[in-house]
């Protein structure tokens, strides 16, 4: 198990804001950026986020990233069909002398 | 374009090795950490490894000691010498760089411990 915890599931109609949620501790979150992807399965991971709240350029702005204390969060606003994928928080951990993803979040369209 | 192949992946039997590559290009690979990142069926993605661009390496607790990543700047490519297979390392193994997080990754390549 991962020490940076995630809901295995949200859900949301098309036009939505669905929010998900990065818990962490001082040791991880607290202390270093958190970077946000999008996974299809068999496909490869895309960087939605990085530092906290910062957007690749092509990430559309319907993704934002935050964070507080030793939690982050990922909302997507105006949900479509397309987002439909899993996505999953990572940073460093001290530690763990390295790199964690989160649990990873199934997101479904209704 | 930035591409990253990855290369190697195969069945093997626990307890056997096994040698991932891959290679990048379109891309200031020396100036670089790279990093190694996997999926088992089903699950969720776990960080296997990392190299700096001064060689210095980070391992997963879950691996270390068995596997060793490396570079090689002229050939543009890292490596993942996977020793000591076991059945729960069976997963797609993604090869990532790290900058601002992981910034482009490969398409992965597929390793099953299975006897």
């Amino acid at each position: 198990q991962s020490v940076l915890t995630q809901p295995p599931s949200a859900s949301g109609t098309p036009g939505q804001r669905v929010t998900i949620s990065c818990f962490g501790s001082s040791s991880n979150i607290g202390g270093y950026p958190v970077f946000w992807y999008q996974h299809f399965p068999g496909t490869a991971p895309k960087r939605l986020i990085y530092n906290n709240d910062q957007r690749p350029s092509g990430v559309p702005d319907r993704f934002s990233g935050s964070k507080s204390g030793t939690s982050a969060s990922l909302a997507i606003r105006g949900l479509r069909s397309e987002d439909e994928a899993d996505y999953y928080c990572a940073t460093w951990d001290d530690n763990l002398r390295g790199h964690v993803f989160g649990t990873g979040t199934k997101v479904t369209v209704l | 374009e930035v591409q990253l192949v990855e290369s190697g992946g195969d069945l093997v039997q626990p307890g056997g090795s096994l040698r991932l590559s891959c290679a990048v290009s379109g891309l200031t690979f020396s100036d670089s950490d790279m990093h190694w990142i996997r999926q088992p069926a089903g699950k969720g993605l776990e960080w296997v490894s990392s190299i700096g661009i001064g060689g210095d390496t980070y391992y997963a607790g879950s691996v270390k000691g068995r596997f060793t990543m490396s570079r090689e700047n002229a050939k543009n490519s890292v490596y993942l010498q996977m020793n000591s297979l076991r059945a729960e390392d069976t997963a797609l193994y993604y090869c990532a760089r790290g900058r601002n997080g992981n910034d482009y990754w490969g398409q992965g390549t597929l390793v099953t411990v299975s006897s």
